[in-house]
């Protein structure tokens, strides 16, 4: 199973700054997701993207957010101007296997907006 | 005090006893089903999968059962021991998307 990395695992920010959250596969992936859990609720579908583009964004997905892959391998979540309502658990996903189709997540960044 | 979030099912469990959670989903055009276990401060971790054209499938210690008919998926968690303490995830994936369930709360007692 690949691992993912994902930095920071805890980032405070004052509302209104930007944040940059890191995700980074130990082997190189075309597909790539985000997901996001409020403090005790589920988890949720953020964005997939594929192959550098995004082929698919949820509702929570709006202009204050945009995903890029920089360097080819990092592979970042940018919230534009950040809101009390975006702390959360931030975490990346890629799937593995062609027999599984199993997504294996990264440990997440906990975004705290104060 | 205050309690923030959903309020999470509970299932309280005697270490060494059978553990059965229960997930229900609404898209008729998922075709595959995970479940996942978070325990505190990490990621979803990958249990076990299960695709549409079965009913149920084994693995070590746990067991998923698919009921088409009325859209509902359960984990069998055999001989539950204190390191499956944690929040069960079921997830129904269609186009590569997971939906997640609210989660359900596993407390291993002694």
């Amino acid at each position: 199973e690949p691992e993912v990395t994902q930095t920071p695992s805890h980032q405070v920010t004052q509302m209104g700054q930007e944040v940059i959250l890191r995700c980074v596969p130990i082997s190189n992936h075309l597909y790539f997701y985000w997901y996001r859990q409020i403090l005790g609720q589920k988890v949720e579908f953020l964005v997939s993207f594929y192959n550098n583009e995004i082929s698919e964004k949820s509702e929570i997905f709006d202009d204050q957010f945009s995903v890029e892959r920089p360097d080819g391998s990092n592979f970042t979540l940018k919230i534009r101007s950040t809101k009390l309502e975006d702390s959360a658990m931030y975490f990346c996903a890629i799937p593995y296997g062609t027999a599984n189709y199993g997504y294996t997540f990264g440990s997440g960044t906990r975004l705290t907006v104060v | 005090g205050e309690s923030v979030g959903l309020h999470l099912p509970t299932l309280s469990v005697q270490e060494g006893d059978n553990s059965i959670i229960n997930c229900a989903y609404s898209n008729s055009a998922s075709d595959y089903f995970i479940w996942y276990k978070q325990e505190s401060g990490k990621g979803p971790q990958f249990i076990i999968d299960i695709r549409s054209n079965m009913d149920k499938r084994q693995g070590q210690r746990v067991t998923v059962l698919l009921n088409k008919t009325v859209k509902h998926l359960s984990l069998q968690i055999a001989a539950t021991q204190p390191g499956d303490s944690a929040v069960y995830f079921c997830a129904s994936a269609s186009w590569g998307k997971l939906q997640f369930g609210a989660g359900t709360q596993v407390v291993v007692t002694p």
